[in-house]
C-alpha cells in the first residue's frame, strides 16, 4: 500500500532564508511524486512532479525537490524565501500501478513567511 | 481560459437538507474527481469518473451521490447533509485516467457549512 508523511505541520521562515519542507512516502512500486501549493481560498496549483527521468526536479518560482529512493523522500526546497511562498504545501504520491488512479495526499504544511 | 469552474462558492445548510455541487472543466479532460479537504487530513477522494458515463467510490463516498453529466460536468449530491460534512470540497480533472505522469487541475473549492 502506498502512503505519504508530511514531517512538520507547520513551518516558519523568515523571507530570504531557505526553505525545506519534509516529505516521507511509503510504496511498493516506484512512485510518481508530485508537491501541490495552496495559496488561501484557491484550490492546488502543481509545484513540481517527479516520474523517474530526473532524481532533482526543478518547479515553479524557484523550488525544488530531490528524490531519494534509499531514504524514501521527496524534501521540498527553495533558497531564499519570499512572502508570496506563505501557503499550505502537499506532497502527494500517485500509485502507478493502480488503475483506479487514486491520488494519496499528505496532510499538508503550512509554510509561513516571517518579513 | 477558466480550466475548472465550481460553483457555489460559500454554502450553509441546515442539517438534513439537501444541495448539489456543480462542477465543470473546459479542458476536453477525461477524468474528474471530488475531493474533500479537513485541517490535518489532506485531501481524501469522494468519487472519481474515470471516464464520461463511469462513476466510482473512492475512500470516503458515504452521504454523497455523483452525477457524470457530459464530459464537461461532474456534480456532487449531499441528499440529507449532516455536520460531518461541513468541509471545503474540491473538484478536479485529467486529461485521462490513469495519467499518472499528468497533474490534476483543480476547481477553487466549495465551502460548505452545515449546523
Amino acid at each position: 500500500a502506498q502512503s505519504v508523511t508530511q514531517l512538520d505541520s507547520h513551518v516558519s521562515v523568515s523571507e530570504g532564508t531557505p526553505v525545506l519542507l519534509r516529505c516521507n512516502y511509503s510504496s511498493s512500486y516506484s512512485p510518481s511524486l508530485f508537491w501541490y501549493v495552496q495559496h488561501p481560498n484557491k484550490g492546488l496549483q502543481l509545484l513540481l512532479k517527479y516520474t523517474s527521468a530526473a532524481t532533482l526536479v526543478k518547479g515553479i518560482n524557484g523550488f525544488e525537490a530531490e528524490f531519494k529512493k534509499s531514504e524514501t523522500s521527496f524534501h521540498l526546497t527553495k533558497p531564499s524565501a519570499h512572502m508570496s511562498d506563505a501557503a499550505e504545501y502537499f506532497c502527494v504520491v500517485s500509485p502507478v500501478m493502480d488503475s483506479s488512479y487514486k491520488l494519496i495526499f499528505g496532510s499538508g504544511t503550512r509554510l509561513l513567511v516571517r518579513p | 481560459n477558466a480550466g475548472v469552474t465550481q460553483t457555489p462558492k460559500f454554502q450553509v445548510l441546515k442539517t438534513g437538507q439537501s444541495m448539489t455541487l456543480q462542477c465543470a472543466q473546459d479542458m476536453n479532460h477525461n477524468s474528474m474527481y471530488w475531493y474533500r479537504q479537513d485541517p490535518g487530513m489532506g485531501l481524501r477522494l469522494i468519487y472519481y469518473s474515470a471516464s464520461e458515463g463511469t462513476t466510482d467510490k473512492g475512500e470516503v463516498p458515504n452521504g454523497y451521490n455523483v452525477s457524470r453529466l457530459n464530459k464537461r460536468e461532474f456534480s456532487l449530491r449531499l441528499e440529507s447533509a449532516a455536520p460531518s460534512q461541513t468541509s471545503v470540497y474540491f473538484c478536479a480533472s485529467i486529461t485521462g485516467f490513469n495519467s499518472y505522469n499528468s497533474p490534476l487541475h483543480f476547481g477553487n473549492g466549495t465551502r460548505l457549512t452545515v449546523t
